[in-house]
């Protein structure tokens, strides 16, 4: 069975600051990993996806996420955080299926 | 180009009441999903509908819950004889295919209270 699991629920960045969203993954096959972000009263907006290809991947918005293997993990970062940022950011996982396994989601929150 | 389109945005209900939610995917879309989020927790899946068929419900609660994809006309989810902890947002997501190369397109969901 996959999972995910995002450490830590809230976090608050300054302005220009590095934004460091934490995702671990349990798989049982090489897995595909996403990293989807929601606004307020919105639907969710793929950020960037990880398949098996570059480890290191590139998405919306200036974020990039890591897929290391041998820690199970698939971080997202941006270098330097806009207030713009300021949302509720899923890391899921799926083993090639149509099915998504979410995590519960870090609120990050960005001061000026 | 317009998106998944969920209809209502809010829904609210009396205990007992039935509650549907009706979602359209994107054009050229055939594969729907419905996602069920609780307060402080991450979407779960509940099921996956192509016209006419439903593929997958492993999601769904036995009892109380159902959903469609007709020919014609939105994807529909149906709760009847709602309870409290029905209270959720739900959302709705299209695909073309079923691969990673098919990214899910999630809809702006329908919040669900059950007062």
């Amino acid at each position: 069975a996959q999972s995910v699991t995002q450490l830590g629920s809230h976090v608050s960045v300054s302005e220009g600051a590095l934004v460091l969203l934490r995702c671990n993954y349990s798989s049982s096959v090489p897995p595909y990993l996403f990293w989807y972000v929601q606004y307020p009263n919105q639907g969710l907006q793929l950020l960037l996806k990880y398949t098996s290809a570059a480890t290191l991947v590139k998405g919306i918005n200036g974020f990039e996420a890591e897929f290391k293997k041998s820690e199970t993990s698939f971080h997202l970062t941006k270098p330097s955080a806009h207030m713009s940022d300021a949302a509720e950011y899923f890391c899921a996982v799926s083993e090639g299926d149509y099915k998504l396994s979410f995590g519960a989601g870090t609120t990050v929150t960005v001061r000026a | 180009n317009a998106g998944v389109m969920q209809n209502p945005r809010h829904l609210v209900r009396r205990r007992g009441q039935e509650a549907r939610l009706r979602c359209s995917p994107m054009k050229g879309h055939s594969h729907v999903y419905w996602y069920r989020q609780l307060p402080e927790e991450g979407l779960k899946f509940m099921v996956y509908l192509q016209k006419e068929n439903i593929i997958d419900e492993s999601g769904m609660p036995k009892e109380r819950f159902s959903a469609e994809f007709p020919k014609e006309g939105p994807s529909i989810l149906r709760i009847q004889q709602v309870v409290r902890g029905d209270s959720a947002a739900y959302f709705c997501a299209s695909s073309r295919g079923t691969s990673y190369n098919s990214p899910l397109h999630f809809g702006n969901g329908t919040r669900l209270t059950v007062t």
